[in-house]
């Protein structure tokens, strides 16, 4: 079955360093997603990606924040000078196409920043 | 605004029936998804309902009711495995595709 792969699964970094997270959605996928969730809170939505711009995102995602897709297959999840509160799971979802269309999440990069 | 509630834990018993119950105001609606998830993983989907009424897969049926914003979402014949987080999500058409999660209900089944 296909699958959204995310790497790493798990980052420690310093306060202020920057972080690359890495997904590969589904082959035929044309929707991205990034969420992020803090340990024990609820799935956050942080932005969504269509046709090589982002689509909208939250107030979460400010200038700290950002994305690419660089390649073609990778969707990539930039945060610049990390803060102590940036710690968390980011999952990376995506979905084929508009309409009825179920979000796939891949099994999400735990973000340490000390 | 945007709110989704829903009860924050539940506990049942092996064999049981549990409903879990959703509310939600968003600015758009284009649909209401269930999601599970076990503890340090990804949620993964059970169901979903964009006309009002119930669906069923399996063990799981989910049910909504456009005009109050309301959703439930039943597990039948549950079992220990069934132990996890199950989270209610709305998509919005505010001119793009956006989902919002609720805070997730913890279910604990006991044997």
């Amino acid at each position: 079955e296909p699958e959204v792969t995310q790497t790493p699964s798990h980052q420690v970094t310093q306060m202020g360093q920057e972080v690359i997270l890495r997904c590969v959605p589904i082959s035929n996928h044309l929707y991205f997603y990034w969420y992020r969730q803090i340990l024990g809170q609820k799935v956050e939505f942080l932005v969504s990606f269509y046709n090589n711009e982002i689509s909208e995102k939250s107030e979460i995602f400010d200038d700290q924040f950002s994305v690419e897709r660089p390649d073609g297959s990778n969707f990539t999840l930039k945060i610049r000078s990390t803060k102590l509160e940036d710690s968390a799971m980011y999952f990376c979802a995506s979905h084929l196409r508009a309409g009825a269309n179920v979000l796939t999440f891949g099994a999400g990069s735990r973000l340490t920043v000390l | 605004g945007q709110n989704i509630d829903q009860p924050t834990e539940m506990t049942a018993t092996e064999g049981a029936i549990v409903q879990i119950n959703c509310t939600y105001q968003t600015s758009g609606f284009n649909g209401l998804f269930w999601y599970q998830q076990h503890a340090g993983e990804a949620p993964t989907f059970l169901s979903y309902n964009v006309l009002d009424g119930l669906e069923e897969k399996g063990r799981f049926s989910s049910f909504l009711s456009r005009s109050k914003g309301y959703s439930y979402l039943l597990l039948k014949e549950l079992q220990m495995k069934d132990s996890a987080s199950y989270l209610c999500a709305v998509r919005e058409t505010s001119g793009t595709y956006k989902y919002i999660f609720g805070t997730g209900t913890r279910l604990k089944v006991l044997a």
